[in-house]
């Protein structure tokens, strides 16, 4: 099991552009939650995916969304990029009822110019 | 609202000295509390977790609820320990997303 695995492992965009990063939970896990961590900061929560349906969200714009698919892979989506997304994304997958411990990934390096 | 907070940014130490890396807490309710840590070039992990009440790595983390603290402990620091070090609070039930601290960079020198 290669554990929560995420793509592309950098990203460069624009500002205004759209991004949408990847992220396969490990083995045996369902549920899926997205964090923001900007340079020099602890990562922030931006929402939570399971049975395909966001079940939580953080306090981020709408610009931020998200996708969870039947096979419990998820998707996110953030539009109209600012410079302040510039951040290190991080993927997280659970089980919903287990122990609450969440798996993270490596994350995703994303810079907008 | 739930918050972590981790008053340091950095803490240096020498082989052999104790540690202890500072995390308080609030939240109304009964939180779950976690450390995570981050090694250089590797991804965030988890550490330990109150609940489990378990010794790992040597550290230790005792959940002081009327201070509403989680301090991490370990007596006899080791050069291998360095790493950035993140204090996690989670609600129960529907709320399970993970607050974290800014997080505490322990460097430990030879």
């Amino acid at each position: 099991d290669a554990g929560v695995t995420q793509s592309p492992t950098h990203l460069i965009k624009t500002r205004g552009q759209q991004v949408t990063l990847r992220c396969s939970p490990k083995s045996g896990h369902d549920t899926v939650s997205w964090y923001q961590q900007a340079l020099g900061q602890g990562p922030q929560f931006i929402f939570q995916y399971y049975e395909e349906e966001e079940r939580q969200r953080g306090n981020f714009p709408d610009r931020f969304s998200g996708h969870q698919f039947p096979n419990y892979s998820s998707e996110l989506n953030v539009n109209a990029l600012l410079l302040g997304d510039s951040a290190l994304y991080l993927c997280a997958s659970s089980l919903l009822g287990g122990t609450y411990e969440q798996y993270f990934g490596p994350g995703t390096r994303l810079t907008v110019t | 609202a739930q918050r972590v907070t981790q008053p340091e940014k950095l803490l240096s130490v020498f082989k052999g000295a104790p540690v202890e890396l500072k995390c308080n807490y609030s939240y109304s309710g009964s939180p779950e509390l976690f450390w995570y840590v981050q090694y250089s070039r590797q991804r965030l992990q988890l550490l330990l977790r109150h609940i489990s009440r378990e010794s790992i790595k040597g550290f230790t983390a005792d959940l002081n609820k009327g201070e509403t603290s989680f301090h991490l402990k370990k007596p006899f620091a080791q050069e291998e320990d360095s790493a950035m070090y993140y204090c996690a609070l989670s609600g129960t039930g529907a709320n399970s997303k993970l607050t974290f601290g800014k997080g505490i960079t322990l460097s430990v020198r030879p």
